[in-house]
């Protein structure tokens, strides 16, 4: 199974910061990575597809990047609708594999 | 508009067989660009990826749980049926049902909708 880790696994910023999320795969898995936003008692939500495709209706302040074994989600310009946690996907073998989440809290 | 609904019993007893069923509509699954998956979530725990319907009937089980995983399909009433036997306290989470969708010009895919997903506890 291709393994996940993401850092950190929890981050306090505050409105209007820049925030940097990794992913981190344990062998490469192209660029076949997703991003998830999930509230508390909410579905996940797309944010990211194939590492860096924005989903549609996704605010611009979100971008992905990366491939192979290391990717990144950034949030420019927190807002404080963006509060949340954060996961990653890769969709490049089976069993597909999450990370286990990044929290990101008000400071 | 696409919608899934996540249905079933809330509360089951260890050793019982859960059935799950997930209710969609505005897609079809006789899409070769869509099929749905199943993923769950313990409570304040990570998601986990369980099962996937795709390419019309192919499905995909999770190796660590597939002795215990069905997945089943009526096209005709837009639902997929999930099933796992022999449950125990740590399988309780929430289940979601989510429609997989063919990225357009990459050879990828993503889970564009969700379900509100269904809390189901088991007790011993």
């Amino acid at each position: 199974d291709i393994q996940l880790t993401q850092s950190p696994s929890f981050l306090s910023a505050s409105v209007g910061d820049r925030v940097t999320i990794t992913c981190r795969a344990s062998r490469g898995i192209s660029s076949y990575l997703a991003w998830y936003q999930q509230k508390p008692g909410k579905a996940p939500k797309l944010l990211i597809y194939a590492a860096s495709t924005l989903q549609s209706g996704v605010p611009s302040r979100f971008s992905g990047s990366g491939s192979g074994t290391e990717f990144t989600l950034t949030i420019s310009n927190l807002q404080p609708e963006d509060f949340a946690t954060f996961y990653c996907q890769q969709l490049n073998s089976y069993p597909l594999t999450f990370g286990g989440g990044t929290k990101v809290e008000i400071k | 508009q696409i919608t899934l609904e996540e249905s079933g019993p809330t509360l089951v007893k260890a050793t019982q067989t859960l059935t799950l069923t997930c209710s969609f509509s505005g897609f079809s699954i006789s899409s070769s660009e869509v099929g749905v998956g199943w993923i769950r979530q313990p409570p304040g725990k990570a998601l986990e990826w369980l099962a996937l319907f795709y390419l019309h009937d192919d499905k995909r089980y999770n190796p660590s749980l597939m002795s215990r995983l069905t997945l089943t399909k009526d096209t005709s009433k837009n639902q997929v049926v999930l099933t796992m036997t022999n449950m125990d306290p740590v399988d309780t989470a929430t289940y979601y049902c989510a429609r997989r969708r063919q990225a357009a010009g990459v050879s990828t895919y993503y889970f564009d909708y969700w379900g509100q997903g269904i809390l189901v506890t088991v007790s011993s």
